[in-house]
């Protein structure tokens, strides 16, 4: 069965710096969504990326897909309070329409 | 356009007990998608749902779970003689019809977060 893996599972880091969030998946991925989650709350929509060598920026937030679509990282830019919480990476399912895996979630901390 | 709404958000059940948790899909959203968040655990695909119909519940534990969405009305998930182990984050999402055969993207709810005492 297809599993997503997020690296670090933990990251602190001080406001204003930049941060890489990555996901390996252990087959190629249809679909690659990102959501961010804060603490007891739902998770936001961030992005999608569907094409190999895909990248999509938002603000300060940047996604790609890699050629092989096996791997996606977020990277963000000079990192805010605000964008601390857990960041969770999406997959579609080959031959499973709407089923959605996740990977264990990246807990992010900005230090003011 | 309000976002996709879960009520209640707490729940809490003794034992036994009949749990049910509402769903309303954004608007123009016809498919909805149940998920699962226990404690110390990812999120977990449960049910896929279109008006009337179950797409794929393999996510769904074979006993005491049962999910609809019907004509009219929110999507419903039904948890009968909740236990323990029941006590979760329970996530809905909803998407709009696929466009081309590929699949939309899901927006999720609140979540209702169920205590089983």
């Amino acid at each position: 069965s297809q599993e997503l893996e997020q690296s670090p599972q933990s990251l602190i880091v001080q406001e204003g710096k930049n941060l890489t969030i990555n996901c390996t998946s252990s087959k190629t991925l249809y679909g690659l969504y990102w959501y961010k989650q804060k603490y007891g709350e739902g998770l936001i929509f961030l992005m999608m990326l569907q094409k190999g060598g895909e990248e999509k920026s938002h603000e300060k937030i940047t996604a790609k897909l890699d050629e092989k679509k096996q791997q996606s990282s977020l990277h963000i830019t000079a990192s805010q309070p605000s964008h601390a919480g857990i960041y969770l990476c999406g997959a579609g399912v080959y031959n499973q329409g709407g089923k959605l895996i996740f990977g264990q979630g990246t807990e992010l901390s900005v230090k003011p | 356009n309000a976002g996709v709404m879960q009520n209640p958000r707490h729940l809490v059940r003794r034992r036994g007990q009949e749990a049910r948790l509402r769903c309303s899909p954004m608007k123009g959203h016809s498919h909805v998608y149940w998920y699962r968040q226990l404690p110390e655990e990812g999120l977990k695909f449960m049910v896929y749902l279109q008006k009337e119909n179950i797409i794929d519940e393999s996510g769904m534990p074979k006993e005491r779970f049962s999910a609809e969405f019907p004509k009219e009305g929110p999507s419903i998930l039904r948890i009968q003689q909740v236990v323990r182990g029941d006590s979760a984050a329970y996530f809905c999402a909803s998407s709009p019809p696929w466009a081309g055969g590929s699949q939309e993207t899901q927006y999720f709810g609140p979540g209702t977060r169920l205590l089983v005492l």
